[in-house]
């Protein structure tokens, strides 16, 4: 398996552009997480979809970003417009989750570095 | 405030060297516990996950312990080799699946 794809794995964009990241998660997984890390906040849980469908977007941090998977095979992040507070890497992570004590692997893919100029 | 503290935030061992990492945590209720290690320019990659009813795992030369009570986890690396360096994250899980992270403790090994 490739495991999680990601594309692309840098973007640099100037500020107010659109910003499409896309995931593509390791084939048979049912849950879908989108993460940020920066140098200050570390690493933040954005999004996470099962079956396709979002679960919990609570730390999705503004109406700027949104999040779809339309099938399970892949996944998008846009953010529009972008800021220069928006940049920082951003990786998508798949697992297999079953309960609620489920201890569930999460495997993340490379990242897409993202900077707005 | 942060519901998991990592500690010492960065370290540096010379290789061959064990270290061990801390972990406290305050996230309730608790389902499970994970350590990731991320090398640089890469994604976290899982080293361990333990539930409440586990006191320690292991994964080659990492061992992880879990003291649910105290809410406390450790992270330790015997005979630390080159390939260790990296940053260690701990993350908690609650049983509603929100995720707590830590800062990472970043570990530098040197020959």
């Amino acid at each position: 398996d490739a495991g999680v794809i990601q594309s692309p794995r840098h973007e640099v964009t100037e500020m107010g552009q659109e910003v499409t990241l896309r995931c593509k998660p390791i084939s048979g997984h049912d849950y879908l997480f989108w993460y940020r890390q920066t140098m200050m906040r570390g690493l933040e849980l954005l999004i996470y979809f099962n079956n396709n469908v979002p679960i919990d977007d609570s730390g999705m941090p503004e109406d700027r970003f949104s999040a779809k998977m339309p099938n399970a095979s892949f996944s998008t992040l846009k953010i529009q417009p972008s800021e220069p507070r928006d940049s920082a890497v951003y990786f998508c992570a798949s697992s297999v989750v079953r309960g609620s004590y489920s201890t569930d692997t999460q495997y993340f893919g490379p990242g897409t570095r993202l900077t707005v100029l | 405030k942060n519901q998991v503290e990592q500690s010492p935030q960065s370290l540096i061992i010379l290789e061959g060297k064990n270290c061990t990492l801390q972990c406290n945590y305050t996230v309730s209720p608790f389902s499970n516990l994970r350590w990731y290690k991320q090398d640089t320019g890469r994604g976290p990659v899982s080293l361990t996950i333990m539930t409440f009813s586990e006191n320690t795992k292991s994964n080659g030369r990492y061992t992880a312990t879990l003291d649910a009570d105290t809410k406390q986890s450790s992270l330790h690396i015997t005979a630390s080799q080159l390939s260790d360096s990296a940053s260690y994250i701990c993350v908690v899980r609650r049983l509603n699946y929100k995720l707590s992270f830590g800062a990472g403790t970043t570990v530098t090994v040197r020959a």
